[in-house]
């Protein structure tokens, strides 16, 4: 079975610009989370998908928002990006949204903003 | 508030030793999972291993194995035979188990180095 896959791989962007970045789900789960990763911050959370609505959400402004399509794959979009988020976005997904269900994640957006 | 400490920013061990990384919990959910994941310097989370809280026996996977002291709050991760491909970032996270979507709080991680 394939694993998540995330789309584009390494990004480079200037400030104020926009990106959007895509990840694909395992094969028959539903639930997919998005996750910020920095050196200073460490992992936190972004938001959680299941059955194309938002589940979670976490202490983000309102430039980070994302969606999920009927077939599970989801999208997360940055607006007026800043220089601070330059991170490693993280995407995992899990056959639910229920907490005994393992997250699997995939190897990530690395994101440079300039 | 939940949340996870792993206190040993790095640790160094020899291939083929055991090694235990530690991680404590806080949190007022009765109800609750905890998890071990390891980031090699290609960036992918890797999931180990899985602890229910109501889990009676302590879990294990291959050479992983999870120490789970409840009334200590503590999910120590044990590595049995260290091989020169554990050198990875190791993180303990946790996340409720009653409602749902409830978020997955990471610790900030520690550093494993296997020497040959």
């Amino acid at each position: 079975k394939a694993g998540v896959t995330q789309t584009p791989r390494y990004l480079i962007k200037t400030r104020g610009q926009q990106v959007t970045l895509s990840c694909s789900p395992i094969s028959g789960h539903r639930s997919v989370s998005w996750y910020q990763q920095t050196p200073g911050q460490g992992l936190q959370f972004l938001f959680e998908y299941f059955s194309e609505t938002q589940r979670n959400k976490g202490n983000f402004p309102g430039r980070f928002s994302g969606r999920q399509f009927s077939n599970s794959r989801s999208e997360m979009n940055v607006s007026t990006l800043e220089l601070g988020d330059s991170a490693l976005y993280l995407c995992a997904s899990s056959r639910t949204e229920r907490g005994t269900d393992t997250q699997y994640f995939g190897p990530g957006t690395r994101l440079t903003v300039l | 508030a939940q949340k996870i400490t792993q206190t040993q920013p790095g640790m160094f061990v020899q291939e083929k030793e055991a090694v235990t990384l530690d991680c404590t919990y806080d949190t007022s959910d009765p109800s609750y999972g905890l998890f071990w994941y390891k980031q090699p310097s290609s960036g992918e989370m890797i999931f180990l291993i899985y602890q229910g809280s109501y889990d009676q026996q302590n879990a294990t996977e291959g050479r992983y194995s999870l120490n789970f002291q409840k009334a200590r709050k503590s999910a120590n991760l044990v590595i049995s035979a260290s091989q020169l491909g554990d050198s990875a970032m190791y993180f303990c996270a946790m996340r409720s188990t009653q409602g749902g979507s409830e978020k997955l709080v990471f610790g900030k991680g520690m550093k494993l180095t296997v020497n040959p």
